[in-house]
């Protein structure tokens, strides 16, 4: 079964902190694998994907992923974390002959001042 | 560059009558446009997909009859809830991508509509 699993449903940081939030998937092709922010009334926002290639990925906003494929995993990392950072952050997971994108169920950061 | 509207933003309606969400592309010509279903504290849920001039690619167990989806032109796709209930309330999300390709042709997601059925 495909599917994407975010296991922390709320996480909450101070301001200047490190971040990680956890994204584990199942899929049963070559995966691509995306995260994206939500902001309260904005669409979501990609922040990065990865589809081949280096497994560390760079994004916006200074946020970072690494895939790990022996975990299934994609974890979002961001080594200081600003106020402007408190928002939902979604993780998903495609394939090339698909246009069918598979959400986790999110992860709501909130930042501490 | 590459902001996606929807109209409305938020709506309320009685049990039976219709309702239409637009989904605009404002800066780009939109190839495909998607439409997505998301309950509280669950996941965005793929509905359908639409190609402009096309018909619609409705994920299984969506109700084609009851969710109907135009595509007319290359800004602009609409949602049509037919006929709606309150298990039709909900948050639906569009997103548009430019060209065909998943893994080059980025989608970009509109801010949602939330759908009240009384």
């Amino acid at each position: 079964a495909q599917s994407v699993t975010q296991p922390d449903i709320h996480i909450t940081v101070s301001e200047g902190a490190s971040l990680e939030l956890r994204c584990n998937y199942s899929y049963g092709a070559t995966p691509y694998l995306f995260w994206y922010v939500q902001s309260p009334g904005q669409g979501l926002q990609l922040l990065l994907k990865y589809f081949s290639g280096d497994t560390l990925v760079q994004g916006i906003k200074g946020f970072e992923a690494e895939f790990k494929r022996s975990q299934s995993s994609f974890n979002l990392r961001k080594p200081s974390v600003h106020w402007s950072d408190a928002a939902e952050y979604f993780c998903a997971v495609g394939g090339l002959y698909t246009d069918k994108l598979i959400f986790g169920t999110g992860t709501r950061l909130q930042v501490f001042p | 560059g590459a902001v996606v509207s929807q109209h409305p933003s938020r709506v309320i309606c009685k049990s039976g009558t219709s309702v239409k969400i637009e989904c605009r592309s404002l800066d780009f010509q939109a190839t495909t446009m998607f439409w997505y279903r998301q309950f509280p504290k669950q996941s965005l849920m793929l509905m359908a997909t639409s190609n402009e001039g096309s018909k619609a690619t409705y994920e299984q167990g969506v109700e084609k009859d009851k969710f109907l989806i135009n595509h007319a032109s290359l800004t602009l796709s609409t949602l049509t809830v037919t006929s709606a209930h309150p298990e039709d309330s909900s948050f639906y999300i569009c997103s548009a991508r430019r060209g065909g390709r998943p893994d080059t042709d980025t989608q970009y997601f509109g801010p949602g509509t939330r759908l009240t059925v009384l």
